[in-house]
């Protein structure tokens, strides 16, 4: 079956950096698009990024560009989220998800901005 | 940026009961690329609808979606217990891609 495996969140300080991870199964990872997408305690979702299959495209909303990098390694079918100078703003819960169409969620990781 | 404006914040009904979720936006969505997702507490959202009105695999067809353009509608027409979660609607034609802020159904 379908798993969307979120890891490498954690409680980090203001300023430093973190890397997420989310590893892909039962289904042909190479052949869709991915997201990331944050939830703040008690929030709304908000999109955070997305790369195209093959990792040539990028985009990203305006809170996180310039701060955070989505990658991919088709190789591993693992899916990325590099995420540099974190402030309190980015404390949430953070999903990977496969193409919108898909339905492909994974169960999310905590990741806790706080001195 | 296109904002998704969703009404009521929250709806209070009962089980059986036929529910109307509202989905606007301030620009057209392109290729009417709009989804509906249900969230519960503790769970990750889970997809009900994609490009305006195609149900999702699995999706019970109580679940409906309609529109285009602006304005968009999730219709469950005979509520179950465990419908009552939060409802959100999200744009994915044009980037950024964005969420509206959800609505409640509440017993």
């Amino acid at each position: 079956q379908v798993q969307l495996v979120e890891s490498g969140g954690g409680v980090v300080q203001p300023g430093r950096s973190l890397r997420l991870s989310c590893a892909a199964s039962g289904f042909t990872f190479t052949s869709y698009a991915m997201h990331w997408v944050r939830q703040a305690p008690g929030k709304g979702l908000e999109w955070v990024a997305l790369i195209s299959s093959d990792g040539g495209s990028e985009s990203y909303a305006d809170s996180v560009r310039g701060r955070f990098t989505i990658s991919r390694d088709n190789s591993k079918n693992t899916l990325y989220l590099q995420m540099n100078s974190l402030g309190a703003e980015d404390t949430a819960l953070y999903y990977c998800a496969g193409q919108i169409s898909t339905g492909y969620w994974g169960q999310g990781t905590l990741v806790t901005v706080s001195s | 940026e296109i904002v998704l404006t969703q009404s009521p914040g929250t709806l209070s009904l009962s089980p059986g009961d036929r529910a109307t979720l509202s989905c606007r936006a301030s620009q057209s969505v392109s290729s009417s690329s709009l989804a509906w997702y249900q969230q519960k507490p503790g769970q990750a959202p889970r997809l009900l609808i994609y490009t305006a009105s195609n149900r999702a695999t699995g999706i019970p067809d109580r679940f409906s979606g309609s529109g285009s353009g602006t304005d968009f509608t999730l219709t469950i027409s005979r509520l179950e217990p465990e419908d009552f979660a939060v409802y959100y609607c999200q744009q994915y034609g044009s980037l950024p891609l964005t969420f509206g802020q959800g609505t409640k159904l509440e017993i």
